[in-house]
This record gives C-alpha cells, sequence and structure tokens, in this order.
C-alpha cells in the first residue's frame, strides 16, 4: 500500500537553527499539508499545497515558515530560526482529490534545546 | 470557523466492553467528518469517514460512528474493544466537497485492559 513517508523521523535543534522537514507524498497525489502536535495537545493544520502554491495557511504559519515541492517527489517544510515552542510532531499528508481523507505520514518530532 | 470537541479525553475499558467516544463540531455549513486513529508510535490512519448519505458510517476494524445532524455529532463506536484498540483517536471535520484543512478535536486516549 502506497504511504506517505517522512525523514527524519526526529531530530534535535539548536534555538536559531533552521530545520528542513522533508516529505514524500504518494506519487500520483495533488493537495499537500503539514500539520503539528505539540506534545499532549491537539493535531493542528499548518498549511496545504496545491498546484505548486500556498492554498491555505494558519495564523501559526509565519514568515518563519515556508514550503516547497522542489523536484515533483518530495514536500518540504523549512522553519528559518526554529523557537523553543516550534518542539512537536510534524506530519505530512496529501491526497489526491478533495473526496477522501489525507493520507499522513509517520510524523517527524522536532526537538529544539 | 469550524471547531471540534471531544469530550472524553481518557478512557479505560477492559476487553470486550463497548465503546463510545463523543464527537461534537460547530461549522456553519456542510461538512466531512472523519476519525482518525495513531496507535502508539504510529502515523495518524483513517478510520471511517462521512461525505453524505446514510448517516451511519462503517469503517475498519469493527469501528462504525453515527452522524447526527441536529446534534452537530458524529460519536464512535465498537460493540467490543480489544486489547489492540489500544490508542488515541481523533475527531475531524473538514469543509464538504473541498480538499481543505482538517481541523481536528484534542483527541481521546483508549486504553484496553486485558
Amino acid at each position: 500500500e502506497p504511504e506517505v513517508t517522512q525523514t527524519p523521523s526526529h531530530q534535535v535543534t539548536q534555538m536559531g537553527q533552521e530545520v528542513i522537514l522533508r516529505c514524500v507524498p504518494i506519487s500520483n497525489h495533488l493537495y499537500f499539508y503539514w500539520y503539528r502536535q505539540i506534545l499532549g495537545q491537539k493535531v493542528e493544520f499548518l498549511v496545504s499545497f496545491y498546484n505548486n502554491e500556498i492554498s491555505e495557511k494558519s495564523e501559526i504559519f509565519d514568515d518563519q515558515f515556508s514550503v516547497e515541492r522542489p523536484d515533483g517527489s518530495n514536500f518540504t517544510l523549512k522553519i528559518r530560526s526554529t523557537k523553543l515552542e516550534d518542539s512537536a510532531m510534524y506530519f505530512c499528508a496529501s491526497t489526491r482529490e478533495p473526496g477522501p481523507g489525507a493520507f499522513f505520514g509517520q510524523g517527524t518530532r522536532l526537538t529544539v534545546v | 470557523a469550524q471547531s471540534v470537541s471531544q469530550h472524553n479525553h481518557h478512557v479505560i475499558l477492559s476487553e470486550a466492553a463497548s465503546l463510545e467516544l463523543g464527537c461534537n463540531y460547530s461549522y456553519g455549513g456542510t461538512v466531512n467528518l472523519f476519525w482518525y486513529v495513531q496507535y502508539p508510535g504510529q502515523h495518524l490512519q483513517l478510520l471511517l469517514k462521512y461525505f453524505s448519505g446514510d448517516p451511519l458510517v462503517k469503517g475498519i476494524k469493527g469501528f462504525e460512528a453515527e452522524f447526527i445532524k441536529s446534534k452537530f455529532s458524529f460519536n464512535l463506536r465498537k460493540p467490543s474493544v480489544q486489547w489492540s484498540d489500544t490508542a488515541e483517536y481523533f475527531c475531524a471535520v473538514r469543509r464538504a466537497g473541498t480538499a481543505s484543512k482538517l481541523t481536528f478535536g484534542t483527541g481521546t486516549r483508549l486504553q484496553v485492559t486485558l
């Protein structure tokens, strides 16, 4: 069964450093998403991406965040200057069309120290 | 904006007990509704979804959910839980007919004891 894959599974970074979280969506999917889950809290939407541009973003997704689909297969989330409060599990998701629910990756646990 | 409430934060059941997890949402328009499950150390997996039609939907692993429009609810049920159902369960809502964001509830941690 095809799946969304995310790398790395765990990343530790120092405050102020840039991080790039990588995702490989399912190959024929067209809509891509990033969500995050701070420990003990709910899963929160960050951004959606379709047709090579951001289609929706939350208030969390400020200028420190950016997304890119550099080569037609990867979908990346960059955090320019990490803060302690960016520590969370980050989930990538994709879907082919509006109908089905999104397929989620296993997540990247980001720890900012 | 849509929101989702899951009132049961932590549920402990014995094997073979029946399960019902509550989910209420608020949104002014038509919605698609989802239940996701997250087993320990694993990714979110879709259990079931409701788009339209029969308000009683059946999902994987014996789970079902009933959409009650008048109550803005989409409760998850299973007649007889197993130890392997121990997981976190998330209800989510999305504007109908779109690929827009999912809005999740806070989740319910289900612990099934032997």
